[in-house]
């Protein structure tokens, strides 16, 4: 089956420090992948996706390129904020149609960044 | 706002009570998920309705749970008989048609918490 596997936290940061979440995953086929957001008492956001390989989805300073050959999609970041503070989940959806396509997440990072 | 919505937020039960949740998915959305997210956890995935069809259900959905989805628009989860175990985050996501689309929209999920 599918499965996400992400850094563990929580990461703590201080401002403008450069960050790296790890993700890595297992699918059959070609997968879409994502990361989501999910701040303090919101919803879950999507960050940025990619859908194929070599893909880079970037988004708000934010880089995740798709690697087939690592079946990673590593979260950077080269400058974080304190408004970065949140949990980021690595998610991935198969492609196939047909299929409910539904996410498969990792456990989440927290990242808390210091002033 | 035109987002999903979940309703209630929070809801203390007692242990053996019934419990009903409500979401209204984006409107032009077609395809809709349930999703529980337990502390320190990625969501996992429920079931699935595409239009009124409830097209998959997961292992974790036990006989205990039904989810609807009558019209096509908002979709509703019980739980019968709920347990402690049953304490979690409930998401509700949802996808226009289309194979291209893959970017979920959460709602702000239901908190249950089972006493």
């Amino acid at each position: 089956g599918n499965s996400v596997t992400q850094m563990e936290g929580p990461v703590t940061l201080s401002e403008e420090a450069f960050l790296t979440i790890n993700c890595t995953y297992t699918a059959t086929g070609y997968p879409s992948l994502f990361w989501y957001v999910q701040y303090p008492g919101e919803g879950l956001q999507l960050l940025l996706k990619a859908t194929k390989a070599d893909d880079k989805g970037s988004n708000k300073g934010f880089e995740a390129t798709y690697r087939k050959e690592t079946t990673s999609f590593h979260l950077e970041k080269g400058s974080v904020q304190v408004s970065d503070s949140a949990v980021y989940f690595c998610a991935l959806s198969p492609i196939s149609s047909g299929s409910a396509r539904q996410l498969t997440f990792g456990s989440g990072t927290q990242l808390t960044v210091l002033p | 706002d035109t987002g999903v919505s979940q309703d209630p937020r929070h809801k203390i039960t007692k242990r053996g009570q019934n419990v009903t949740f409500r979401c209204d998915p984006i409107s032009e959305h077609n395809r809709l998920y349930w999703y529980r997210q337990t502390l320190g956890q990625g969501p996992e995935f429920l079931t699935y309705f595409q239009n009124e069809a409830q097209l998959e259900k997961s292992r974790l959905l036990s006989d205990r749970f039904s989810a609807e989805r009558p019209k096509g628009s908002f979709s509703t989860l019980e739980i019968q008989r709920t347990e402690q175990g049953d304490s979690a985050m409930y998401l509700c996501a949802s996808i226009p048609e289309g194979l291209l689309n893959t970017e979920a929209f959460f709602g702000q999920g239901t908190r249950l918490t089972v006493v």
